[in-house]
Parts: structure tokens; C-alpha cells; sequence
């Protein structure tokens, strides 16, 4: 069975920094897209960013291009977001998902930006 | 960017009744491999997003067969055939064909 596990979240100040982290388990980690999701309160779905599987190519939407990184850890089976310089507008759920469009999802993890 | 514009935003509907949402794409989904990477998502009040169509008319393992997807180019539908209380709640679609990945605005679905 396919699980995605999200953690890392919290309050954080405009300016800060977080990493998101998504534990995967059930399935072949290291061939397999990665993605980022997020989801403001009471808004629709953005597509964040995407890790490829057998490559190392990385996608970012242009919001948080320059200050977000993703990573993964094939070892772990566990995919990464650091986020850095933090605004008020990336408060929001952010889910990981598998594959490239987006067959498993996780919980979700919620960060907060906010003085 | 490719933008998918849905409609209508806002679905109430008689249990037991057929409903239709309707996704357009700024541009042709069809992906230079031949395929159109159109998915359509539901997300229930207080869940995480679920897929239930993709590639256009393909369902996920464990959706009910009342879910049914079609379309072509830029225009998309996703039906469902008899609408069942546990139907409630946001539906998306989005495009993997291009580089950034866009989501409609999403339609609510609620029953009457």
C-alpha cells in the first residue's frame, strides 16, 4: 500500500525558513516522481515543485523559484522541501504526491507565516 | 502557462441526478508522446486531494464506475452518472502536459 507521510511544518516568521519533509512508503521510491502541492486556507490547488525519478531534473513553479529547493533522500525513501525566506502568502497545506500526475497523496503538512 | 478555467464553480445537485463539470485549457493538452495528461482530482470536506481520472478517461483503482471522463484537445468533462451523498465536495482538473503544472479553480459540489 502506497503512503506518503508529511512533517515539518509549524508557525514561522516572514523571512524564515523551514523543511518540509514526505516519507514514502510502499512502493519503488527512487523511480518515481516526486512532487509538492500546496493549498492555501480556503483556496484551489498549486503545483510547487517536482522531483524526477530516474533523472535529477528538478521543476519549480516561478512563486518560489529562488527560494524553495527540492531534494530527496533515495536511501530514506523520503523527499524534502526547504523553504527559505518565507512569506505571508506561502502559508498553506502542503502535500506531496507520487508519479507525475499526482496518483498518491499525502495528509498534508501546515505551514504557517506569520509574525 | 496553461490555464484551465472550469465551470461551473458552484454544483448543487438531487441525489440520484447526473452532473457534469466542464474544464477548458488555454492550449491543445496533447503531449508531443501523443498523450493528453488531463486528471481530474476530488478533494472531500477535511481530506487530501484524491485522483480519480487520468489521461482523460482512465479511472483509479477503487473509483466507482458512476465517474466517467472524456474530452479532447482543449475540452473536458467529467461525469457523474448518479450523484451519492459521499460525491460532496471539490473537484479539480489539471494539465501534466507542460511545464508548470496548472489546476482549474475548482468546482464545489453540494447536494440540494
Amino acid at each position: 500500500e502506497v503512503q506518503l507521510l508529511e512533517s515539518g511544518g509549524g508557525l514561522v516568521q516572514p523571512g524564515g525558513s523551514l523543511r518540509l519533509s514526505c516519507a514514502a512508503s510502499g512502493f519503488t521510491f527512487r523511480s518515481s516522481p516526486m512532487t509538492w502541492v500546496r493549498q492555501a486556507p480556503g483556496k484551489g490547488l498549486e503545483w510547487v515543485s517536482t522531483f524526477s525519478g530516474t533523472t535529477s531534473n528538478t521543476y519549480y513553479a516561478d512563486s518560489v523559484k529562488g527560494r524553495f529547493t527540492i531534494s530527496r533522500d533515495n536511501s530514506a525513501n523520503t523527499l524534502y522541501l526547504q523553504m527559505n525566506s518565507l512569506r505571508v502568502d506561502d502559508t498553506a497545506i502542503y502535500y506531496c504526491a507520487k508519479d507525475w500526475n499526482f496518483g498518491y497523496w499525502g495528509q498534508g503538512t501546515l505551514v504557517t507565516v506569520s509574525s | 502557462d496553461i490555464v484551465m478555467t472550469q465551470s461551473p464553480l458552484s454544483l448543487p445537485v438531487t441525489l440520484g441526478q447526473p452532473a457534469s463539470i466542464s474544464c477548458r485549457s488555454s492550449q491543445s493538452l496533447v503531449h508531443s508522446d501523443g498523450n493528453i495528461y488531463l486528471n481530474w482530482f476530488q478533494q472531500r470536506p477535511g481530506q487530501s486531494p484524491r485522483r480519480l481520472i487520468y489521461e482523460v478517461s482512465n479511472r483509479d483503482s477503487g473509483v466507482p464506475d458512476r465517474f466517467s471522463g472524456s474530452g479532447s484537445d482543449t475540452d473536458f468533462t467529467l461525469k457523474i452518472s448518479r450523484v451519492e451523498a459521499e460525491d460532496v465536495g471539490v473537484y479539480y482538473c489539471m494539465q501534466g502536459t507542460q511545464w508548470p503544472r496548472t489546476f482549474g479553480q475548482g468546482t464545489k459540489v453540494e447536494i440540494k
